[in-house]
């Protein structure tokens, strides 16, 4: 299996512009997460799925930020307008509802810097 | 106050060294306790997994839970120097979700 597969890796862009990060999750997988990886707040929990619903959207910073999930292999996170203070590591996970460990897998993350 | 507190470091060891981290938490309906390794602009890993109290031991690597004082640690025996990461807590309550709630991380050098 290729794993999680994100992109793009990296988006340099600048205020003001629409943001749209895209997220493959392994295949079978029944949840979805997106994360946030700043810094000053370590791993931050945004948004996560359930077979392509989304149940937990209180991560979310603001109404900038949406979340969706069309199918069970495809997932967007989308920030219009962006701000710098948006600039941050994403991550995308995914993981079986039947796991002993609960194990996450996460992609390799999109770098956004917003100038 | 954050549920998971960890010493964010940064903590820079020599090769062979015993490396201990750690975590604290204030939610007691935690059960399952993770810890996470991070290489430089990549994704993290699970790297150790334990339920409930006890320890728990993976070549150079064991894991401690201490539920009665809220404290989990990670060992690392003779530390070399591709342990050089970012070592990430992780924990999570029952329930089918079982949404982890992650430490800041600790960034380890081992040098060489």
């Amino acid at each position: 299996d290729a794993g999680v597969i994100q992109s793009p890796r990296h988006e340099v862009t600048e205020m003001g512009q629409e943001v749209t990060l895209r997220c493959k999750p392994i295949s079978g997988h029944d949840y979805l997460f997106w994360y946030r990886q700043t810094m000053m707040r370590g791993l931050e929990l945004l948004i996560y799925f359930n077979n392509n619903v989304p149940i937990d959207d209180s991560g979310m910073p603001e109404d900038r930020f949406s979340a969706k999930m069309p199918n069970a292999s495809f997932s967007t996170l989308k920030i219009q307008p962006s701000e710098p203070r948006d600039s941050a590591v994403y991550f995308c996970a995914s993981r079986l509802l039947r796991s002993n460990t609960g194990e996450l897998f996460f992609g390799e993350g999109s770098r956004l810097t917003v100038l | 106050q954050k549920e998971v507190e960890q010493d964010p470091g940064p903590l820079s060891v020599p090769e062979g060294a015993i490396v201990s981290l750690n975590c604290t938490y204030s939610n007691s309906a935690f059960q399952y306790f993770m810890w996470y390794r991070q290489y430089s602009r990549k994704g993290p890993e699970l790297l150790m997994y334990t339920y409930s109290s006890g320890n728990k031991e993976d070549g150079r690597f064991t894991a401690q839970v201490d539920k009665s004082s809220k404290y989990i640690s990670l060992f690392i025996r003779d530390s070399q120097p591709s342990d050089s990461a970012t070592y990430l807590c992780a924990m999570s309550a029952k329930g089918s979700a079982r949404q982890l709630t992650f430490g800041s991380g600790t960034q380890l050098t081992v040098l060489p």
